[in-house]
């Protein structure tokens, strides 16, 4: 098992480009989730799926979309990217959304110029 | 809505010292509570889980966390640290409800030879 996957590991963008941070599972979790963490503030929850079809939104959704159309897989996308985002994104999955575990994918640093 | 409190943001102590890290939260129901570590430069890992039952429990590495509910804590302790447990720790809590999981702001702790 791979785990939690991320890509890329870094990334760099101007102010109001748009990019997609990929995440995948191969452990056929149904709920995935997407973080992310800045210093002093720990890890504040963006975007979730229950399940295939299905999203909702955390603590922290603006500027950010999600779609899940597979189980494996849990895109999130950032449609005008501003220096406010620029944080270590994290995915995250777990089998059950409420007192399963979830396993962190190695995360990606996102920088917005 | 509900919060989670990490009484220190950074800690230093000397090898084979004792840890203690304060986590308390702000939820008056049924809680499921996490400890979390965060090595440098890598993702998240699970030190150890309460759901219910026996609220001294053990984790990885030879941490274990107390949960007293009249407190509203969820406290982590090693008896005696090392160079290796340098990292920074999460406490982190779930309703129960989806995707719900909220996160301290972490407390960075370092251990000097």
């Amino acid at each position: 098992n791979a785990g939690v996957t991320q890509t890329p590991k870094f990334q760099v963008l101007k102010t109001g480009q748009s990019m997609t941070l990929q995440c995948a599972q191969d452990m056929n979790h149904e709920y995935m989730s997407w973080y992310r963490q800045d210093p002093g503030m720990g890890l504040r929850l963006i975007h979730y799926s229950v399940g295939a079809g299905i999203t909702d939104q955390g603590e922290v959704p603006n500027g950010y979309n999600v779609s899940r159309s597979t189980t494996e897989d849990f895109p999130l996308r950032l449609l005008l990217a501003a220096p406010s985002q620029t944080s270590v994104y994290f995915c995250a999955s777990s089998l059950l959304a409420g007192e399963g575990e979830q396993y962190f994918g190695p995360g990606t640093r996102l920088t917005v110029t | 809505a509900q919060s989670v409190s990490q009484h220190n943001h950074h800690v230093i102590l000397s090898e084979a010292a004792s840890l203690e890290l304060g986590c308390n939260y702000s939820y008056g129901g049924t809680v499921n509570l996490f400890w979390y570590v965060q090595y440098p430069g890598q993702h998240l890992q699970l030190l150890l889980k309460y759901f219910s039952g026996d609220p001294l429990v053990k984790g990885i590495k030879g941490f274990e966390a107390e949960f007293i509910k009249s407190k509203f804590s969820f406290n982590l302790r090693k008896p005696s640290v090392q160079w290796s447990d340098t990292a920074e720790y999460f406490c982190a809590v779930n309703d129960g409800s989806w995707g719900k999981l909220q996160f301290g702001a972490g407390t960075q702790v370092v251990v000097t030879p």
